[in-house]
């Protein structure tokens, strides 16, 4: 059965440093989303990719955070400068026209 | 009011027996309702996902809707260790980029 993938599991960084989480969508699926989940919180959306361009982004993808989907497989998210306070999971989704969303094993980010 | 409310729980509850989650909602804009299951630092596996008001049954899992009194529920039969677990609900608008909004999240744990 196909599946979202998702490298690293896990990723340790230093403060201010740049990171790039890499997710591998289910291959026919359109629709691409990532989402972060801090330790004990609900999982919260962070941002909606359809057709090459953000679709929707949350109040947290501020300026810090990108997004690409720099071939036909891989979609990335990147965090410039990292702080503290963006360790997390980060769980990639994707989903084909009105189905529901399949999510990834997610990456564990800690920054120190 | 928050816009979605689910008890965190923990729910204990002996092999066996039938278990009862619970969400309410207040965006009377969501059109799909969906509940996954996920294991301590793994990503959201998805149970059921519906659209309408009504019961939808997946062999010991049945998920109920209420849109008029805003109230999803997921109904386990026969619980098993193997349902441990933390279980989300999360819904989505129609028409939109497929954000989904979740649950606080009700972790499970049933005893042998």
């Amino acid at each position: 059965e196909p599946e979202v993938t998702q490298t690293p599991s896990h990723q340790v960084t230093q403060m201010g440093q740049e990171v790039i989480l890499r997710c591998v969508p289910i291959s026919n699926h359109l629709y691409f989303y990532w989402y972060r989940q801090i330790l004990g919180q609900k999982v919260e959306f962070l941002v909606s990719f359809y057709n090459n361009e953000i679709s929707e982004k949350s109040e947290i993808f501020d300026d810090q955070f990108s997004v690409e989907r720099p071939d036909g497989s891989n979609f990335t998210l990147k965090i410039r400068s990292t702080k503290l306070e963006d360790s997390a999971m980060y769980f990639c989704a994707s989903r084909p026209t009105e189905d529901t969303q399949y999510f990834g094993p997610g990456t564990r980010l800690t920054v120190l | 009011q928050k816009e979605v409310e689910q008890d965190p729980g923990p729910l204990s509850v002996p092999e066996g027996a039938i278990v009862s989650l619970n969400c309410t909602y207040s965006n009377s804009a969501f059109q799909y309702f969906m509940w996954y299951r996920q294991y301590s630092r793994k990503g959201p596996e998805l149970l059921m996902y519906t659209y309408s008001s009504g019961n939808k049954e997946d062999g010991r899992f049945t998920a109920q809707v209420d849109k008029s009194s805003k109230y999803i529920s997921l109904f386990i039969r026969d619980s098993q260790p193997s349902d441990s677990a933390t279980y989300l609900c999360a819904f989505r608008r129609s028409g939109n980029t497929g954000k989904l909004i979740f649950g606080q999240g009700t972790t499970l744990q049933v005893k042998p």
